[in-house]
């Protein structure tokens, strides 16, 4: 069955400390990848995505992420975190032909220490 | 402004009784979809409806109920049969032509 995996389930660091958060899935066709965030106490918002083209993504608040396809992977990094990025992320993937529906990862809760 | 609705945000049931969340959007599109949030489990999907008066089960569909009479709204049912029914719902739509989902503030199911 097609997953989404999410290694790191609780990841603590200190500012200016870099990040990047494991994204794997399985399946063998083409895939849309997502990074989503949730901080606490508010709704799920979209960091980047990825359709085609350049593997590298850009996204919001400084979030990129790099699709390799051969690794069936879309990790997130973050040169430098700040203490304002303490939330949950969560990985996400429409694999196509499964009706556009998205799949989770099981999330990665961030701390970001001062 | 354009977005999706759940009411309310917080709900509380004894257990054995039924209990519908709500969903709402003013964004015209077309798929809506229920997900299930659970600490270290991530959103697992519910329920799905691409178009109106049609939907499909998700990966834990068991339990629930859902219904799509009109395009703005689908509502979930939660059944006395769902054995673990207290977590957080979230609620999503998508436009046809477009990845993007929007979703819901969610509302904070307890039964006790």
């Amino acid at each position: 069955a097609q997953s989404v995996s999410q290694h790191n389930h609780h990841v603590i660091l200190s500012e200016a400390a870099s990040l990047e958060l494991g994204c794997n899935y399985s399946y063998g066709g083409t895939v849309n990848l997502f990074w989503y965030v949730q901080y606490p106490g508010q709704h799920l918002q979209l960091l980047l995505k990825y359709f085609s083209g350049d593997p590298l993504v850009k996204g919001i608040k400084g979030f990129e992420a790099e699709f390799i396809k051969s690794k069936f992977s879309f990790n997130l990094r973050k040169p430098s975190v700040q203490w304002s990025d303490t939330a949950e992320y969560f990985c996400a993937v429409i694999f196509t032909g499964g009706g556009n529906k998205l799949t989770f990862g099981t999330g990665t809760q961030l701390k970001v220490e001062l | 402004d354009g977005g999706i609705t759940q009411s309310p945000k917080y709900l509380f049931r004894k257990e054995g009784q039924n209990v519908t969340l709500s969903c709402e959007q003013n964004l015209n599109h077309d798929a809506m979809y229920w997900y299930r949030q659970d600490p270290g489990q991530g959103l697992r999907l519910i329920y799905y409806s691409q178009i109106v008066n049609d939907f499909q089960k998700g990966d834990i569909a068991e339990g629930y109920s859902v219904s799509r009479e009109k395009k703005e709204s689908f509502p979930l049912t939660v059944t006395s049969a769902q054995k673990n029914p207290t977590a957080f719902y979230l609620c999503a739509s998508k436009d046809k032509g477009n990845y993007g989902y929007t979703f819901g503030s969610g509302t904070r199911l307890t039964v006790v």
